[in-house]
């Protein structure tokens, strides 16, 4: 799962195949988001699952929101190569700032 | 459309330079943030602000001042570039919710 300074995180997967990425945060949170960031651009949001939700999909997208445990999923149903790209969680912060990054997962879709 | 811009794209700089990176947007949004971000790693937050007139520090403030004159205006001030500061800089902003970014600056120090 991604949280903190560490490096992205790797998957590599077949076209077809689902897949789930994992996020474990540190504080309370109101909302969990999961962003997209496509080689040589900024990060753009796809789905954002609030803590009053436990699921939430958008076409092949499902996040999921475990608040007792802290942690939430993307998971991905039969991925295409055009799903390859970095993803990352993010959620509110206690911090005095709106939005705090995991450090991301790397998925590479192959045919 | 939300829209963050960023100048310039790309900058080679020189060691001991000075470096200003620049961040607009017209999303009427209150919360601005600057994150770095190295090949192959996540992104980091150098600094941000919630108003103009004020900055704070993110998680690596060091060697990083920034500015916020106005509430569509972030810059990103490297008073003495290092070569280590070589990344790929985004600046968002925000309301309440989702986050937008620029399309970055990649900042090259030789």
């Amino acid at each position: 799962s991604q949280w903190g300074e560490e490096n992205l995180q790797a998957l590599s997967i077949q076209e077809g195949e689902d897949v789930t990425m994992n996020c474990s945060y540190k504080t309370y949170t109101t909302v969990v988001h999961w962003y997209r960031q496509d080689s040589g651009r900024g990060p753009a949001l796809i789905i954002l699952i609030r803590s009053n939700e436990r699921e939430k999909r958008s076409g092949r997208l499902r996040a999921t929101l475990d608040t007792s445990s802290q942690s939430s999923s993307l998971s991905i149903t039969a991925a295409q190569c055009e799903d390859t790209a970095v993803y990352f969680c993010a959620t509110d912060s206690t911090g005095g700032y709106k939005v705090v990054f995991g450090s991301g997962t790397r998925l590479l879709v192959s045919p | 459309e939300a829209a963050v811009t960023q100048s310039p794209r790309s900058k080679v700089a020189v060691t001991g330079g000075k470096v200003t990176l620049s961040c607009h947007q017209t999303n009427n949004h209150d919360y601005m943030y600057w994150y770095r971000q190295d090949t192959g790693h996540g992104l980091r937050l150098i600094h941000y602000s919630y108003v103009a007139d004020s900055t704070e520090k993110g998680d690596i403030p060091d060697g990083y001042k920034a500015s916020r004159p106005s509430q569509e205006n972030f810059s990103l001030i490297l008073e003495l570039a290092s070569l280590s500061q070589t990344a790929v800089y985004f600046c968002a902003s925000s309301g309440n919710t989702e986050v937008f970014f620029g399309k970055g600056t990649r900042l090259t120090v030789v």
